[in-house]
């Protein structure tokens, strides 16, 4: 299986940049999505293949990357961005998905 | 607009079946490229791909659990389904249903909690 490794969390100050990182195991070409959890809600997708944002989502908001390593960037962060992050990936079989980063702001 | 929307039994007993189901509308499962994934969300294993359903009937598991599922479709009625036979502790969880999920899954379910317990 495809692991994606993430780490596991990050506290940064409203109005910096943050970026979270999610490593693939092997390549999984650009198909690596990004989605925000807030507690009892379901993933809401922010960016899919690695680059596009999606309907909806702040600009502040962005991905990069491609084969092994990704970044979801955020830039400035505000306050309701605290959450939890996840990769996923859909090039390999089966589709994976990274252990979550949980970002927090002090 | 779409939506999805999980159902299921909520909670069941070690080596029963668990059957779920995905209502969904604003799109049609017989569209072109159109697929319905179920991932399922435990506070051990976090977020865990199960199986995806296209258009065309292709069906995808997660070999760790492939010999356990099985998944459908009702097109005629916009529905999806995912039973998991033997179920155990270990596969309490939240499951979701989610719209094209190899390419962002941009609409899911709200899950639905499923508990196994004696």
């Amino acid at each position: 299986d495809t692991v994606l490794t993430q780490s596991p969390a990050l506290a940064v100050s409203p109005g910096e940049r943050v970026s979270i990182s999610c490593r693939a195991s092997e390549g999984v070409n650009s198909y690596m999505h990004w989605y925000q959890q807030k507690p009892g809600q379901q993933p809401k997708l922010l960016i899919y293949k690695a680059s596009n944002l999606a309907s909806g989502v702040p600009a502040r908001f962005s991905g990069s990357g491609s084969g092994t390593d990704f970044t979801l960037t955020i830039d400035p962060v505000e306050a309701d961005d605290t959450a939890t992050y996840f990769c996923q990936q859909s090039w390999n079989d089966p589709r994976t998905f990274g252990g979550g980063t949980k970002l927090e702001l002090k | 607009q779409v939506t999805l929307k999980e159902s299921g039994p909520g909670i069941l007993q070690p080596s029963q079946t668990l059957s779920l189901t995905c209502s969904f509308s604003g799109f049609s499962l017989s569209t072109y490229g159109m697929c319905v994934g179920w991932i399922r969300q435990s506070s051990g294993k976090g977020l865990e791909w199960l199986a995806n359903i296209w258009w065309n009937d292709d069906k995808y598991y997660n070999p760790s659990l492939k010999n356990r599922l099985t998944i459908s479709k009702d097109t005629s009625n916009n529905q999806a389904f995912l039973k998991i036979t033997n179920m155990d502790t270990a596969d309490t969880a939240t499951y979701y249903c989610a719209r094209r999920v190899d390419y962002g899954a941009y609409y899911w379910g709200q899950g639905v909690m499923v508990t196994v317990s004696s």
